[in-house]
Formats: C-alpha cells, sequence, structure tokens
C-alpha cells in the first residue's frame, strides 16, 4: 500500500531534549516536506526537499532541521525543542517532472508533539 | 512567495444544502491548485484539484471553479451530508512549494 509514515504519533517530552520525527515514504517519490499545523493558521510549510541531499527552507524553519540521506527517509529533528514547537506535525511526499511538482501531496498521519 | 487567503473561516449548512468556499491567491504565475479535507483527527487528504489551464472540474458532488484574471478559486459542495463536516484547506502552488489557506471549517446541521 502506498504510504508515508511517521512516527511516533504522539510525543510528549521536555524543553531543550533533542527529539527526532521519521518521515518515510514508499512511493519513489522525489518530493518531501514538514509542515506544522496549528489553530487558526493552517499547514505551515517548515521544511522541504527536491530530492536525495537536496534540502530548502519553508516559512517556519526555525529551531528545525532536516536531512534527506535517502528517498525514502525525511527525518524531522529538534535539536532544542521549545514549548512553542508543541504542534501537530505532518511529513508529506509528492513526485515531480523537471522542476515542476505535478501531483498530489500525500500526508502521513501526523506528529502530536507536547514540549514542556 | 505564494499568499493563500481562505474565507470563511467557518460555515455552517443544513444538510442538503450546498457549500462555497473561496481562495485567493498572490502569485499570478501559480498553475496548481488543490483542495483538501481533513477530518477531525486524521491527516489531510487530497479532494480534487485543478490545473491553471481549466477553468472549472467536477467530481460528483464537489467542483472547483478557477478564475485566474482575478486570482481566486472556489469549491463548491452540492447537496452537503453529515460526512461534509471537516477542514477544508485550499492551496496554490508557485515555485514547487504548496501555499495553504489556514482552513475552513464546515459543519453540516442535520
Amino acid at each position: 500500500e502506498a504510504q508515508v509514515t511517521q512516527n511516533p504519533r504522539y510525543l510528549i517530552t521536555v524543553t531543550g531534549k533533542k527529539l527526532t520525527v521519521t518521515c518515510s515514504q514508499n512511493m519513489n517519490h522525489e518530493y518531501m516536506s514538514w509542515y506544522r499545523q496549528d489553530p487558526g493558521l493552517g499547514l505551515r510549510q517548515i521544511y522541504y526537499s527536491m530530492n536525495v541531499e537536496v534540502t530548502d527552507k519553508g516559512d517556519v524553519p526555525e529551531g528545525y532541521k532536516v536531512s534527506r540521506k535517502e528517498k525514502r527517509n525525511f527525518p524531522l529533528i529538534l535539536e532544542s525543542p521549545s514549548p512553542n514547537q508543541t504542534s501537530l506535525y505532518f511529513c508529506a511526499s509528492s513526485s515531480y517532472q523537471g522542476q515542476v511538482v505535478n501531483s498530489p501531496l500525500h500526508f502521513g498521519n501526523g506528529t502530536r508533539l507536547t514540549v514542556t | 512567495g505564494e499568499n493563500v487567503e481562505q474565507h470563511p473561516s467557518t460555515l455552517s449548512v443544513q444538510e442538503g444544502d450546498s457549500a462555497v468556499i473561496k481562495c485567493t491567491y498572490s502569485d499570478s504565475a501559480s498553475n496548481y491548485f488543490p483542495w483538501y479535507k481533513q477530518e477531525l483527527g486524521k491527516r489531510p487528504q487530497l479532494i480534487i484539484d485543478i490545473r491553471s489551464n481549466v477553468g472549472e472540474k467536477k467530481d460528483q458532488r464537489i467542483a472547483v471553479t478557477l478564475n485566474k484574471t482575478a486570482k481566486h478559486f472556489s469549491l463548491h459542495i452540492t447537496e452537503t451530508q453529515p460526512e461534509d463536516s471537516a477542514v477544508y484547506f485550499c492551496a496554490a502552488k508557485g515555485n514547487n512549494r504548496l501555499a495553504f489557506g489556514k482552513g475552513n471549517q464546515v459543519v453540516v446541521i442535520p
């Protein structure tokens, strides 16, 4: 089954304790992205990747890191989490041809992160 | 970058009536406009999309219209049912990135 898998689904942590949220897709998609969803603010892009070893900042990259060492994986790293990073996080992937993202985003099931 | 505005933020409709959600975008170069539905506690899922070379697209009870000149596009849901209650996000693609609107809560009243 074609899917985007995020882990964990729920995570409670304390300020400053490094964490990683994993994301994996089995559709051979070139494009992957991380979003955070907060009430009243919709989906805001954190980072995205057009392909292996190619990553770019989205709209709200501060406090986050990503890596794209393999095509299928795109982990989100919070080196020193703070309470304002408490949010619902979604990973998504899509295919593209040339310079054009031309297919819909497929979202993972989300990771609800609470930083105390 | 692209900026997408979505109105209204909340919409209540009687079951069987139609619902319309409107979005505007800022980048005239944007050429792909998807709509996502997010049910409570679940991930966003694509329900319909339209490309800039098309003015309207229908899929059963849902349709999307695009006005490139005015830079706005709309989602139309006819004969609404309780299962249509959800948050709907519009988006516009510019520079290989999708910019999302803030979402619209649609409540279908039985």
